[in-house]
């Protein structure tokens, strides 16, 4: 069993829908939570990081983290068909200073 | 801003040669990583390294190897090219403290013939 899994997609939505992505994750440990958004043919890029369990939000991105659930979360509001891309959830354990354990992603595709 | 730039974006090579991916990061960063991404599998960590001249296994070691002489540089040598090999290859960097974020270069699509 993988450290963290994510729900693998894809997903199509459209647009100005809201978007909920997700992740679960097994080592308790894990204490910083990120996530990636990667367009086709580019690197992953940071979109959300949140410390411990609680909520962040980005403007129309909101990132969750439930630790007792181990479960996190990133939801999209207003969708718009330039946020169709992959999103992969990402985490680290306090010792591992910079080194991450990623999720496969989810490709998500908002239709006009 | 942080920039990883990687030296090709596209590779064409054929079954037994040595391939090297090079990868540099400008923000002085002490950690580097090399991925390979492939469809299904996600991200999956091949080396990395938090320091000149020291490199640590990731998850999928077998078949590269890597080389960190300067802290800007962090080279991936394929020391002879499979046609499972064939993926998109990630170089990214990052800070040596607790929760740093990792930057990413743009990839390298590598096909093996």
């Amino acid at each position: 069993q993988k450290e963290v899994e994510q729900d693998p997609g894809p997903l199509s939505v459209p647009e100005g829908a809201i978007v909920s992505l997700n992740c679960t994750y097994s080592n308790s440990a894990f204490q910083y939570f990120m996530w990636y958004r990667q367009y086709s043919r580019k690197g992953p890029e940071l979109l959300m990081y949140t410390y411990s369990s609680g909520n962040k939000e980005d403007g129309r991105f909101t990132a969750q983290v439930d630790k007792s659930s181990k479960y996190i979360s990133l939801f999209i509001r207003d969708s718009q068909p330039s946020d169709s891309a992959t999103y992969l959830c990402a985490m680290t354990l306090p010792p591992s200073a910079g080194k991450s354990t990623f999720g496969d992603g989810t490709t998500l595709t908002v239709k006009p | 801003d942080v920039k990883v730039t990687q030296s090709s974006r596209y590779l064409v090579k054929r079954t037994g040669e040595k391939v090297f991916l090079e990868c540099v990061q400008d923000m002085d960063h002490e950690n580097m990583f090399w991925y390979r991404q492939d469809p299904g599998l996600g991200l999956r960590l091949i080396y990395f390294s938090y320091d000149v001249k020291m490199k640590e296994k990731g998850d999928i070691p077998e078949g590269y190897s890597v080389s960190r002489e300067k802290k800007e540089r962090f080279s991936l040598i394929l020391e002879s090219a499979s046609t499972n090999q064939t993926s998109m290859y990630l170089c990214a960097s990052s800070l040596w403290a607790p929760g740093e974020t990792q930057y990413f270069g743009p990839g390298t699509r590598l096909l093996v013939l």
